[in-house]
C-alpha cells in the first residue's frame, strides 16, 4: 500500500511568486493534516481536513495560505504571494479515524520550500 | 495549553553508546505520547507510542515510559548504531491535533 506522498520534494521560488504543494494521503484516510517546520523550530500544525471539509484551520499563518481538498482525496496548499518567512518543510499526514487522541497519523516525506 | 519541550541538539554519539533524549510535555487531560523519527531523505515515521500513564512504548531497541508525575516521555536506547542517525521528534496528540517538539538531531559515528 502506498504511503502519504507529497509533491514536489523541494521547491525554490522567489519572493512574491506562487507555489502549490500537493499531498496524496493514504487511500481511504478521511483525515488529512498539514504541518510546517521552520528551520530549527518545532513542527507546527497548519490545518486539518475531514474528507473535503476544513475541520480546523487555526494554524494557518495568514491569508496568503490557501488549502483545498476537492473530492476528499488529495489536497493542495497554495502560498500566494510567498514571503521569505514561508521557507521551511511542509509535512502532510493522514489518518483513518477521528481517534480522539489515541490514533496514529502517517506522514509524507515533506516538501522543502525555499523562498529567496 | 498543549506543548512539548524536547532536549536541544545536535547529539553526537559513538556506536554502542547509551542514548537519552529528554522530552517533557504540558497538556490538558491525558494525551497519547509519541516519538517520531525522520531518517535522511524520508518522511516522519512513528517510532513508538504510549497511550496512558506508566505505559512503556518500545521499538527497534528504543524505549520510552509515559510518566504522568513528571510529565515526561524520555527516549532511551542502550546501544546506538550508525543507522540510528536521524532527527527524533517527541509529540502528543490532543483532540485530533499533534503537538511536536523541536526535534533532536542524532549522529552516531563508528
Amino acid at each position: 500500500e502506498a504511503g502519504v506522498t507529497q509533491f514536489p520534494s523541494h521547491s525554490v521560488i522567489e519572493k512574491g511568486q506562487t507555489v502549490t504543494l500537493r499531498c496524496d494521503p493514504i487511500s481511504g484516510h478521511d483525515n488529512l493534516y498539514w504541518y510546517r517546520r521552520v528551520m530549527g523550530k518545532e513542527i507546527k500544525f497548519l490545518l486539518h481536513f475531514v474528507k473535503e471539509s476544513k475541520q480546523d484551520e487555526s494554524g494557518m499563518p495568514n491569508n496568503r495560505f490557501l488549502a483545498e481538498r476537492t473530492g476528499g482525496t488529495y489536497s493542495t496548499l497554495k502560498v500566494q504571494p510567498a514571503e521569505l518567512e514561508d521557507s521551511g518543510v511542509y509535512f502532510c499526514a493522514s489518518s483513518q479515524v477521528r481517534s480522539g487522541g489515541k490514533g496514529e497519523a502517517f506522514f509524507g516525506q515533506g516538501t522543502r520550500l525555499t523562498v529567496v | 495549553g498543549n506543548s512539548v519541550t524536547q532536549m536541544e541538539g545536535p547529539v553526537t554519539l559513538s556506536e554502542e553508546a547509551f542514548l537519552t533524549i529528554n522530552c517533557t510535555y504540558t497538556a490538558t487531560g491525558y494525551p497519547s505520547l509519541f516519538w517520531y523519527v525522520q531518517y535522511p531523505g524520508e518522511g516522519l515515521q512513528l517510532l513508538l507510542k504510549a497511550t496512558k500513564a506508566d505505559d512503556k512504548g518500545s521499538n527497534k531497541g528504543f524505549e520510552a515510559t509515559y510518566r504522568k508525575e513528571t510529565t515526561s516521555f524520555h527516549l532511551e536506547k542502550g546501544s546506538v548504531q550508525v543507522s540510528d542517525s536521524a532527527v527524533y521528534f517527541c509529540a502528543l496528540i490532543s483532540g485530533n491535533q499533534f503537538y511536536f517538539g523541536t526535534g533532536t538531531s542524532l549522529t552516531v559515528i563508528p
